[in-house]
């Protein structure tokens, strides 16, 4: 499968534990986005990334949520002490840059805090 | 603050027929736009994108038409299949700018009636 991948799908989490959202870019893609959609609304950016390099975390919140790509493996978007108000589908895109603008989505992950 | 809006929560068309989903965005900055499809559970997937060097762009069956001036954008799709009941999303993008994250609407419902 060359697509993106992203795992886990559907993620319980309770109230205050932490949430761990893993995703494989698409091969030859150096470039990772990450976007949040809730209920009835569009897709909203949350973080842009290179290898080991934040690029524009514009949308993220300021606190408790985090993201990283490391040099190996998958990036990864942490939320921390989770709230019921982060329930909603995570979706992570891959581009491979150089004057590219499309991205291409993985299937998402769908967090629920109960 | 929505700088890219998607005013037709839903459309419907019959099958056979031509379908128009509009899109209108306030960042005069924005100079890419992009067109995803959406089916439940599933992540967006890349359909057809514009330059605003452009005001037309042609793919099989998808074309999407830019008026810059009027800063307003559609998608046709002609004709239409069962297949292409989803949800549609618009997205733009400041090229260049060095923070790629698109910016999305909130979506078309498009339902191809039989």
């Amino acid at each position: 499968n060359a697509g993106v991948m992203q795992n886990p799908r559907h993620l319980v989490r309770r109230r205050g534990q932490e949430a761990r959202l893993r995703c494989s870019p698409m091969k030859g893609h150096s470039h990772v986005y990450w976007y949040r959609q809730l209920p009835e609304e569009g897709l909203k950016f949350m973080v842009y990334l290179q290898k080991e390099n934040i690029i524009d975390e514009s949308g993220m919140p300021k606190e408790r949520f985090s993201a990283e790509f490391p040099k190996e493996g998958p990036s990864i978007l942490r939320i921390q002490q989770v709230v019921r108000g982060d329930s909603a589908a995570y979706f992570c895109a891959s581009s491979p840059g150089t004057g590219r603008y499309e991205q291409y989505f993985g299937p998402g992950t769908r967090l629920t805090v109960t | 603050d929505q700088q890219v809006k998607q005013n037709s929560p839903s459309l419907s068309v019959q099958e056979g027929r031509i379908s128009i989903l509009n899109c209108d965005y306030t960042n005069s900055m924005f100079d890419y736009f992009l067109w995803y499809k959406k089916y439940p559970a599933e992540g967006p997937t890349f359909l057809i994108s514009i330059s605003s060097i452009k005001d037309k762009n042609e793919d099989g069956r998808f074309t999407v038409f830019l008026n810059k001036s009027a800063k307003h954008l559609s998608l046709h799709i002609v004709p239409s299949q069962p297949g292409d009941s989803a949800v549609y999303f618009c997205a733009a993008v400041i090229s260049g700018g060095g923070a790629d994250g698109l910016t999305f609407g909130k979506g078309t419902h498009l339902i191809i009636q039989p």
